[in-house]
């Protein structure tokens, strides 16, 4: 199986402010990546897929980019409606895996 | 518009089986596949199986000798059942739906499951 190590596990930022937040795959997994968004008691949200294509509705604040095994999330100008965690997310091979998420908090 | 939604049991006995009913709308079951997914508390997913719009089913290695993955097409509801519970396996589970992209672009609300006595 694929694994997927994601990184900080945590991260306070301020509003404004941007946050970045990396996924690392076991194998080269050739942008098949979605980032979700979960905000407390809710669940995921798709927010990007192949690595860096923005689903329909996401601000155009989030972006994601990378290549091979190293992708990344950014968050431009942090909204207060973005306190939540974040999971990574390769579909490139089966099984589906995911990254163990990171909780992003205000400062 | 795409809708998911779980329904089952919140509480489960230790031993016993779980069964949880996903129903969707919005869309087909021939169309697209649906998956499981779990979520301890406060903790990461976990990818559980799925059901290929064909009707064949594929489920994690850690779970599969537990793991069942059914549906009827005519009530567009997906069947998770899963025995011997253990309190390893308290977790709000989802089902969600796979774009033919792959990724999950819509999800249920979730339904928590307790195992206990």
């Amino acid at each position: 199986d694929i694994q997927m190590t994601q990184s900080p596990a945590s991260l306070s930022a301020s509003l404004g402010e941007t946050v970045t937040i990396e996924c690392r795959a076991s194998e080269d997994i050739y942008n098949g990546l979605a980032w979700y968004q979960q905000k407390p008691g809710k669940s995921p949200q798709l927010l990007i897929y192949n690595a860096n294509s923005l689903h329909t509705g996401v601000p155009s604040r989030f972006s994601g980019s990378g290549s091979g095994t190293q992708y990344s999330l950014k968050i431009n100008s942090l909204q207060s409606e973005d306190v939540a965690s974040y999971f990574c997310q390769q579909y490139y091979d089966y099984p589906w895996t995911f990254g163990g998420g990171t909780k992003l908090e205000l400062k | 518009q795409v809708q998911l939604k779980e329904s089952g049991p919140g509480l489960v006995q230790p031993s016993q089986t779980l069964s949880l009913t996903c129903t969707v709308s919005g869309f087909s079951l021939t169309s697209y596949n649906v998956h499981w997914v779990r979520q301890p508390t406060g903790k990461g997913l976990e990818w559980m199986g799925v059901i290929w719009t064909g009707g064949s089913t594929d489920y994690n290695s850690a779970l599969k000798s537990r793991l069942s993955i059914s549906r009827d097409t005519s009530k567009s509801q997906v069947f998770l059942k899963m025995n011997s519970l253990q309190t390893e396996d308290i977790a709000t589970y989802y089902c969600a739906r796979e774009d033919p992209g792959y990724y999950f672009d819509y999800w249920g609300q979730g339904v928590m499951v307790t195992v206990s006595s």
